[in-house]
């Protein structure tokens, strides 16, 4: 069995500071883990994915992500936050099968 | 434009009362599958589809049926809907189930009273 944990479900940052949004997975195998996006009234979009081959991993936006299998984190993070990063932002795990596994959510506000 | 489009977006209806919400891509994916969203939740599947005329129960499926007679067509049916299917809705494809990302669609927020 797999199972996703968003740390925090919403944080609040102010715009040109560092965002990070934790995650962490539980899997019995080797997982592929990935970062989705939704902004407002939209659907969600693919940030970055990590597929077991470079741990950091980079992504749209100026996001990136960290695997740390010791630790099972794949953690989110960004240098400087800007007004259009508020989102809902989830973590993901696909299991062998592909079968998706998706966090609660961290809801991301950005103050000017 | 590539593209997963959802209708209707908004429906509020009644107990009982059989509804549809249609999914359309136009990528020529094979894959495709329903997801309802509540609040704490994340995501959970309800269906998906690996290619026309097949199908397979998610996470969550009791009270919805689907069905795929077209490759680009995933309509969600809910028969009898109740209360506790109001919820945000969302179709998602890809080329296969083994392609790592899915195509969102915008959403259909679903009110049953």
């Amino acid at each position: 069995a797999q199972s996703v944990t968003q740390l925090d479900s919403h944080v609040s940052v102010s715009e040109g500071t560092p965002v990070l949004l934790r995650c962490n997975y539980s899997s019995s195998y080797s997982p592929s883990l990935f970062w989705y996006v939704q902004h407002p009234n939209k659907g969600l979009q693919l940030l970055l994915k990590y597929t077991s081959a470079a741990t950091l991993v980079k992504g749209i936006n100026g996001f990136e992500a960290e695997f740390k299998k010791s630790e099972t984190s794949f953690h989110l993070t960004k240098p400087s936050a800007h007004m259009s990063d508020a989102a809902e932002y989830f973590c993901v795990v696909r299991s062998n099968d592909y079968k998706l596994s998706f966090g609660a959510g961290t809801t991301v506000t950005v103050r000017a | 434009e590539a593209q997963v489009t959802q209708n209707p977006r908004y429906l509020i209806t009644v107990t009982g009362k059989k509804l549809t919400v249609t999914c359309s891509q136009n990528m020529n994916h094979e894959y495709m599958s329903w997801y309802r969203q509540d609040p704490g939740l994340g995501l959970r599947q309800i269906y998906y589809s690996m290619n026309v005329e097949v199908t397979d129960k998610g996470d969550v499926p009791e009270g919805y049926k689907v069905s795929r007679k077209e490759k680009r067509n995933f309509p969600l049916i809910l028969e009898s809907p109740s209360p506790n299917q109001t919820s945000l809705y969302f179709c998602a494809s890809s080329f296969s189930q083994a392609n790592y990302e899915q195509y969102f669609g915008p959403g259909t927020r679903l009110t049953v009273t």
